[in-house]
């Protein structure tokens, strides 16, 4: 199995500014995403990191409020840009091992935009 | 359209009784379905896996069942105790692209 961390585990943050949340495997995992989850609600797909290329994002994201690195197999970022209070919410990294086709999930950033 | 349905309210059940959670999807072929568990301020974490092909898929005190054709999944616990008491979500995998497809979980509040 894999270990994820994210980093910061929460933050409060002023309106207009930005703020980069980091995700640390363990161990090598073929595939990266990111997540956002509001309390109580599913999980909302933002994009496939992809190794050192650009990020594929879903219906509703860009690239340029949510830009993506991932310059490794093992570690990724997600950037929160110009933020507003509608970007309140819990923010997810995973990683998948095709291998056993099973995705880990790190314990989450939660944001709060004043 | 699509959808993912679990039952929004949450379940009640007493300790050591069986505890069903439903997981209905519709329009959707999905490869294989997924069932994590959630705990209040964590990531979810996995639990199961069933393919297309398989019926009933069993770990230790957890089964689930998978009907292609009623297009639905149940996942059961037996034996329940409050530790399992959490937000438990079904995830849809459907090709190789490896995006999962989630329900919004349904809480499970196991009773001494």
């Amino acid at each position: 199995s894999a270990v994820i961390s994210q980093k910061p585990s929460r933050d409060i943050c002023q309106r207009g500014t930005s703020l980069t949340i980091q995700c640390q495997v363990d161990s090598q995992v073929t595939m990266m995403f990111w997540y956002r989850q509001q309390p109580g609600q599913s999980l909302t797909l933002i994009a496939t990191a992809n190794q050192g290329s650009e990020a594929t994002y879903e219906s509703g994201f860009v690239i340029d409020k949510f830009p993506i690195s991932r310059p490794n197999l093992t570690f990724s970022t997600l950037t929160v840009s110009n933020m507003s209070p509608e970007d309140s919410s819990i923010y997810l990294c995973s990683g998948a091992d095709r291998s056993t086709d099973t995705q880990y999930f790190g314990p989450g950033t939660r944001l709060t935009v004043l | 359209s699509q959808k993912i349905e679990q039952n929004s309210e949450a379940l009640n059940i007493q300790e050591g009784k069986t505890a069903t959670l439903t997981c209905n999807y519709t329009n959707y072929s999905p490869a294989y379905l997924q069932w994590y568990r959630q705990d209040p301020g964590r990531g979810p974490v996995f639990l199961l896996l069933i393919r297309e092909n398989e019926k009933e898929k069993r770990k230790e005190r957890l089964k689930v069942t998978f009907d292609t054709t009623l297009k639905q999944s149940l996942f059961h616990i037996t034996a329940s105790q409050p530790a399992d008491s959490a937000t438990y979500l079904c995830a849809l995998v459907m090709d190789s692209n490896y995006q999962l497809i989630w329900g919004a979980g349904t809480k499970l509040i196991i009773k001494p």
